[in-house]
């Protein structure tokens, strides 16, 4: 079955960085895109962004360009998001998903990363 | 970028009560729009896609409808299960917005 892990929960100081894991398994990791999605506490979902495991390319929601990057490594099925220039409104937990391949539907959560970012 | 809302923003109804949440996109998005349910504590779930297509498994008490601007997510007779955060989320081309939530408990 498809199951996406995640890294465990992360705590920055503000102006760090820090990077996300999800390692898929359970499918063939190169033909679904990975989405990142993120919830501050008590708040809604957002829409990080996505990368294509097979190409490398990405698309990211305009309020994080230039401070997130995706990357994936197919040798270990696994995906990364990095976001620099941390601030304490990044709060949030950070949960990779996997679609469905033809459409950006999200039908596999990995469990959720929590990163807290603190003075 | 396309803004997506949602009303109400919470609503609170009895068991069997026929409960209507509304999505909105400010400009047209066909039918490309999918609502997730996330319970408390957990990750969110497909429920709807192409705006009335149910995902396999979720209960017929649910139903989508709308094209374009407007949708609604319906379900027929609230059970205790269903008490969650629901969600409408565009999906016609990124950014893939989600609304803000609409929060559903029991009365």
């Amino acid at each position: 079955q498809v199951q996406l892990v995640q890294s465990g929960a992360e705590v920055k100081k503000p102006g760090a960085s820090v990077k996300v894991s999800c390692e898929a398994s359970g499918y063939t990791f190169t033909g679904y895109y990975i989405h990142w999605v993120r919830q501050a506490p008590g708040q809604g979902l957002e829409w990080v962004g996505r990368i294509n495991p097979n190409s490398g390319g990405t698309n990211y929601a305009q309020k994080f360009q230039g401070r997130v990057t995706m990357t994936r490594d197919t040798s270990i099925n696994t995906a990364y998001m990095e976001l620099s220039r941390l601030r304490s409104d990044d709060t949030a937990v950070y949960y990779c998903a996997r679609d469905w391949g033809e459409d950006p539907l999200l039908s596999a959560w990995g469990q959720g990363t929590l990163v807290t970012v603190s003075s | 970028d396309i803004q997506m809302t949602q009303s109400p923003s919470s609503l609170s109804a009895s068991v069997g009560d026929r409960v209507t949440i509304t999505c909105r996109a400010s400009q047209g998005i066909s039918n490309y729009l999918a609502w997730y349910q996330q319970k408390p504590g957990k990750v969110p779930k497909l429920l709807i896609y192409v705006a009335s297509t149910l995902q396999s498994g979720v209960p017929s008490r649910f139903s989508g409808s709308g094209s374009g601007t407007d949708f609604t997510l319906t379900i027929s007779s609230l059970q205790p299960e269903d008490v969650a955060t629901y969600y409408c989320q565009k999906y016609n081309s990124a950014p893939f917005t989600f609304g803000p939530g609409t929060k559903v408990d029991i009365k």
